[in-house]
């Protein structure tokens, strides 16, 4: 079945640790791939996004994702957390000429120990 | 620039009872995604709905689930005879134009407790 899968369910961090979650999908053909993030009490917020070009990207706050087509995968890293990193982080993707809509995967859980 | 306003935040009804949730989308934003998070579970596209028409509501359940988006007002999501089932958090999300290119911004969520 199509889906995205995010490994990770709960991390816990100290500040400073680096921080990689993984994000593997199942579509075949071109994806846009998507990583947000919900503050505790507030709405999804877009960290990064890929449509094509350079399979590094950056998003705010330090974050990055690398998109590797051969795996399907689309991870995101930060090298140096913080304690205000302490968040639900989800992978998305959506479909070209499908409507747009997202489909998630099931997202992770972080938190950072001060 | 007000984001994307979903009401109620929170919404408690009894088994049987009619729940209204209200979307109203960023402003010069015509399309509007409905998503539903269970427990433990991702976000789940239900509907996708421009003013005044439902473009793709292949996620939507077959039966008590309704939307609509009218020329005037917010979008609304209407499940009748509420189920324990239904208890989750529904998501909002506009856009300005359909496509990739065009960014969904999300709301704050209805999260909907049956008891």
């Amino acid at each position: 079945a199509q889906s995205v899968s995010q490994h990770n369910h709960h991390v816990i961090l100290s500040e400073a640790a680096s921080l990689e979650l993984g994000c593997n999908y199942s579509y075949g053909g071109t994806v846009n791939l998507f990583w947000y993030v919900q503050y505790p009490g507030q709405h999804l917020q877009l960290l990064l996004k890929y449509f094509s070009g350079d399979p590094l990207v950056k998003g705010i706050k330090g974050f990055e994702a690398e998109f590797i087509k051969s795996k399907f995968s689309f991870n995101l890293r930060k090298p140096s957390v913080q304690w205000s990193d302490t968040a639900e982080y989800f992978c998305a993707v959506t479909l070209p000429n499908t409507g747009n809509q997202f489909y998630f995967g099931t997202g992770t859980s972080l938190t950072v120990i001060p | 620039n007000a984001g994307v306003m979903q009401n109620p935040r929170h919404l408690v009804r009894r088994r049987g009872q009619e729940a209204r949730l209200r979307c109203s989308p960023m402003k010069g934003h015509s399309h509007v995604y409905w998503y539903r998070q269970l427990p433990e579970e991702g976000l789940k596209f239900m509907v996708y709905l421009q003013k005044e028409n439902i473009i793709d509501e292949s996620g939507m359940p077959k039966e008590r689930f309704s939307a609509e988006f009218p020329k005037e007002g917010p979008s609304i999501l209407r499940i009748q005879q509420v189920v324990r089932g239904d208890s989750a958090a529904y998501f909002c999300a506009s856009s300005s134009q359909q496509g990739a290119a065009y960014e969904q911004y999300f709301g704050p969520g209805t999260r909907l407790t049956v008891t």
